[in-house]
């Protein structure tokens, strides 16, 4: 019965190295979406999954992004060569349906990523 | 393209008080619309949705929300705050009722509560 888990709940790393960040949807969700939170800002869109495939990635911000998914739950979001501006919240989430209008996001507590 | 607008950054209300948060958003087709709540050190939690049907919208913890198409608006309410509603909260428009659609969140309003 547990949430959406992430890990690790924090990460520090040095610019240029790469870093992989973890997503634990609810079991049996079947959508899976990845969001940046920068200070101050709200949440970006990265990508979505429905189950294995990624029909919308329009959101990752340069080809050093990329996620994948596994089995239909566990994601992993890569970042190459950290950058200091990626330095944020990444929330995942998880919902029922294909489509975010029609079910609830359940959210993660998030993973604080700083790039120093 | 579909967005959302939050214009206050932040507010301060006292404690009793009445609470409107403000929204706009901007989209061709009919809106599918959210608030989320962020408490601190805690996840976003949806407080209510509007898809159709009645514009005043009921969610948990009191809040309520108003779609107003004429206005483009959907203000999130509460008539009486409690110093557990100190949070970020934001404002989210889904992009289409398809398979492929997503939320378009806004910039969000920390709403700070005065003893």
């Amino acid at each position: 019965g547990a949430g959406v888990s992430q890990s690790p709940s924090n990460k520090v790393t040095e610019k240029g190295k790469d870093v992989e960040l973890r997503c634990d949807p609810i079991s049996g969700h079947t959508a899976l979406y990845w969001y940046r939170q920068s200070l101050g800002q709200g949440l970006e869109f990265l990508i979505y999954f429905q189950g294995n495939s990624a029909p919308d990635k329009s959101g990752l911000p340069s080809d050093r992004f990329s996620a994948e998914r596994t089995g239909g739950s566990v994601s992993t979001l890569t970042i190459q060569r950290t950058q200091q501006e990626d330095s944020a919240v990444y929330l995942c989430a998880s919902s029922l349906a294909k489509s975010a209008a029609q079910e609830t996001q359940y959210f993660g507590p998030g993973t604080r990523l700083l790039v120093l | 393209a579909q967005s959302v607008t939050q214009p206050d950054i932040h507010i301060t209300v006292s404690e009793g008080a009445s609470l409107e948060l403000r929204c706009n958003y901007s989209y061709g087709a009919t809106p599918y619309l959210f608030w989320y709540v962020q408490s601190p050190g805690q996840g976003l939690q949806l407080l209510l949705k509007y898809f159709s049907g009645d514009t005043l919208v009921q969610g948990i913890k009191g809040f309520e929300a108003e779609f107003k198409r004429s206005q483009s608006s959907f203000n999130l309410r509460k008539p009486s705050v409690h110093w557990s509603d100190a949070a970020e909260y934001f404002c989210a428009v889904a992009s289409g009722y398809s398979s492929a659609s997503k939320i378009i969140f806004g910039s969000g309003t920390r709403l700070s509560i005065r003893p």
